[in-house]
């Protein structure tokens, strides 16, 4: 039983466009969200998080937005570039010491 | 060095073989972890160590044999494995008084011939 679910497995979008990541979590109890970036060949980076007491928190060009009685969380980068092109992965937190991940999002760019 | 370092970085091993893939953390991090990687799964949570203590083992079969030693170490002893056993092992390092954000080492990719 899959807890946090990616639905796409891919994505493109063209430059200096938005880039919408979506992420589906079916366990309420969740108390952190997290959207990680992975290039090949490297393990996983933080990106960005959100409390499940908020619904958006901001950072640069990135912003995550959480609807807790849809249990959807969304990830949006304006503009997109290239540099973005990556597998993101979204992550739920339960007690702060355990992530459970999804299956990824391959985002790629194009110019 | 800083961050999350993970030895060796890709690994051939038969069947009946004994290996161990190394983590380092150079972070002063006070939990680590093991997680596996394979191709179109989620990142499967393995080992969960706090301050040195095996706090989480997630069903995984015992010829996965983890090994922490101290704050900055932890092993994966490999021993007996499947071909359904190769993936990429990812070693990962936090505070945990944190929000559970995770920095991860580069993993190893493991291949059980």
């Amino acid at each position: 039983d899959q807890q946090v679910k990616q639905n796409s497995p891919s994505l493109s979008v063209q430059e200096g466009r938005i880039s919408i990541l979506n992420c589906d979590y079916t366990n309420s109890m969740f108390d952190y969200f997290l959207w990680y970036k992975k290039y090949p060949a490297e393990g996983p980076t933080f990106l960005i998080s959100i409390s499940s007491i908020k619904d958006k928190n901001e950072d640069g060009r990135f912003t995550v937005f959480l609807n807790k009685s849809a249990k959807h969380l969304s990830l949006h980068i304006v503009p997109s570039q290239p540099g973005d092109s990556a597998v993101y992965f979204c992550a739920a937190s339960l007690n702060t010491d355990k992530l459970i991940f999804g299956t990824g999002t391959r985002l790629q760019v194009f110019p | 060095e800083t961050g999350v370092t993970q030895t060796p970085r890709h690994l051939v091993m038969g069947m009946t073989n004994k290996k161990s893939l190394k983590c380092e953390q150079h972070l002063g991090h006070n939990a680590m972890y093991w997680y596996k990687q394979s191709a179109k799964k989620p990142l499967e949570l393995m080992f969960v160590y706090s301050l040195e203590e095996r706090v989480e083992n997630n069903s995984v079969p015992s010829r996965f044999s983890p090994e922490c030693p101290n704050s900055s170490h932890l092993f994966l002893h490999l021993h007996t494995l499947q071909p359904e056993d190769s993936a990429l092992y990812l070693c990962a390092s936090s505070r945990r008084e944190g929000t559970g954000e995770l920095f991860f080492g580069e993993g190893s990719r493991l291949t059980v011939l």
